[in-house]
């Protein structure tokens, strides 16, 4: 079975610009995560989908940051424009549901951002 | 809202020693809780994981036991190998969309 996919791998560029990640998630997921992880810390959860409606995204700063998952399945993350506090690893994962429940969140190898 | 805590790091332990990273937790309802593991290099990977009070999670000889009582889910192995050098995270999921939120991590290096 195929992971979760992301694109780029890394990526640097300089405050103000802007930038996009890309995640492919496993075939079938229902659900899908975006994380942000910023060095030495844990991963935070920035928005999450459930085929493609948006059902959390308290903690996507939304002035900057979009997201999309159209016709519920690949997923684009945004940053616009880019600050330095915006270097961190973006992950994205996928979960299918069984009934009400999901199961466990598969992750991505992520996006490493740096912001200079 | 949800919150979990991890003993910080990072832990150095000898080959062959024993280890417990500490994982407490805060959640309304009935969550789920999850330990994933991140090798150097790496994507996020599910080491164990358990649904209910009492459950034992376990797997490549990582255990960890759900605490209702103690709201706790530490994690335990006998003897740990170089192999097991890697960041440990301690997650819940909860809620009705069942949002997964993770510790800060805990760093674990095994010396020869």
């Amino acid at each position: 079975e195929a992971g979760v996919a992301q694109s780029p791998r890394y990526k640097i560029i300089e405050k103000r610009q802007s930038v996009a990640f890309w995640c492919n998630p496993i075939s079938g997921h229902a659900t899908l995560y975006w994380y942000q992880q910023i060095l030495g810390q844990g991963p935070k959860l920035l928005i999450q989908f459930q085929n493609n409606g948006v059902v959390d995204d308290s903690q996507l700063p939304k002035d900057r940051f979009s997201a999309e998952r159209l016709k519920g399945v690949d997923s684009t993350l945004k940053i616009q424009p880019a600050k330095l506090e915006d270097s961190a690893v973006y992950l994205c994962a996928s979960s299918s549901l069984k009934g009400a429940t999901n199961t466990e969140a598969f992750f991505g190898q992520g996006t490493r951002l740096t912001v200079v | 809202g949800d919150s979990v805590t991890q003993m910080e790091g990072p832990v150095t332990l000898s080959e062959e020693a024993c280890l417990t990273i500490n994982c407490t937790y805060t959640a309304t309802g009935y969550p789920s809780l999850f330990w994933y593991v991140q090798y150097p290099g790496e994507g996020l990977q599910l080491l164990l994981k358990a649904t209910k009070a009492d459950d034992k999670g376990s797997n490549k000889g990582f255990e960890a036991t759900y605490r209702k009582e103690t709201t706790s889910f530490h994690l335990e192995k006998g003897s740990v190998q170089v192999s097991d050098s890697a960041v440990y995270f301690c997650a819940l999921r909860s809620g009705g969309y069942q949002k997964v939120t993770f510790g800060t991590g805990t760093k674990l290096q095994v010396i020869p």
